[in-house]
């Protein structure tokens, strides 16, 4: 149980268009889900925290416009670069998080998604 | 600041040996604390966590860690590391102000 999916798992784009990741909970219904960025070698990264139903809250030094991202169901966040540039190239890991859990304070993660824009 | 911290950037051992991997934390009450594993270009995987009660986890693949409050610690350990350990390791905490937090990771290389 608690399975996180990502799709897709890794795209290569042109500069200037837009690439949208989806994270989809497979088995559980996420109220909050979560967008992390890893660099090669490094940690992750937040982003942005999701809420079902309303607009994500983005860490500082994250552009909103940049990285859009839309939670419209309990199974399925989106996150969409928009004019893709090479230096958004990166690993994008998604999380979500169970509410019905214990504590709901694991979050589970998908498998990541290879973004390189060239 | 809150934050958690991993000393050791890399660290190398053999197969066969024993593995300590360092995660320190700084919170003022005891944060939910989780050791995850990454494989080269692949997600992270669970492999214990400690919530409260026993001090000592068991997790998958034969880890363990131990919750050690005196130095704000939550070091994960293996007595016998194999190949396929060779992996990136990351510390994660979740503070009571419902705030996730990774190290920077310790990079696992095993030796035949």
């Amino acid at each position: 149980g608690a399975v996180v999916s990502q799709h897709p798992s890794w795209v290569i784009c042109k500069s200037g268009t837009s690439v949208k990741i989806e994270c989809r909970s497979l088995d559980f219904q996420a109220t909050t889900m979560f967008w992390y960025r890893q660099f090669p070698k490094q940690s992750l990264m937040l982003m942005a925290t999701s809420n079902e139903g309303s607009k994500a809250t983005y860490e500082q030094g994250v552009e909103k416009d940049k990285f859009l991202i839309n939670h419209a169901s309990l199974t399925l966040s989106t996150l969409t670069v928009t004019s893709a540039h090479p230096e958004d190239s990166s690993f994008y890991i998604c999380s979500a998080r169970d509410q019905v859990l214990v504590l709901g304070k694991e979050q589970f993660f998908g498998p990541g998604t290879r973004l390189t824009v060239l | 600041a809150q934050s958690v911290t991993q000393p050791d950037i890399h660290i190398t051992v053999s197969e066969g040996a024993s593995l300590e991997l360092r995660c320190n934390y700084s919170y003022g009450a005891t944060p939910y604390l989780f050791w995850y594993v990454q494989s080269p270009g692949q997600g992270l995987q669970l492999l214990l966590k400690y919530f409260s009660g026993d001090t000592l986890v068991q997790g998958i693949k034969g880890f363990e860690a131990e919750f050690k409050r005196s130095q704000s610690s939550f070091n994960l350990r293996k007595p016998s590391v194999h190949w396929s350990d060779a992996a990136e390791y990351f510390c994660a905490a979740y503070n009571t102000g419902n705030q996730f937090y990774f190290g920077t990771g310790t990079s696992l290389t095993v030796i035949p």
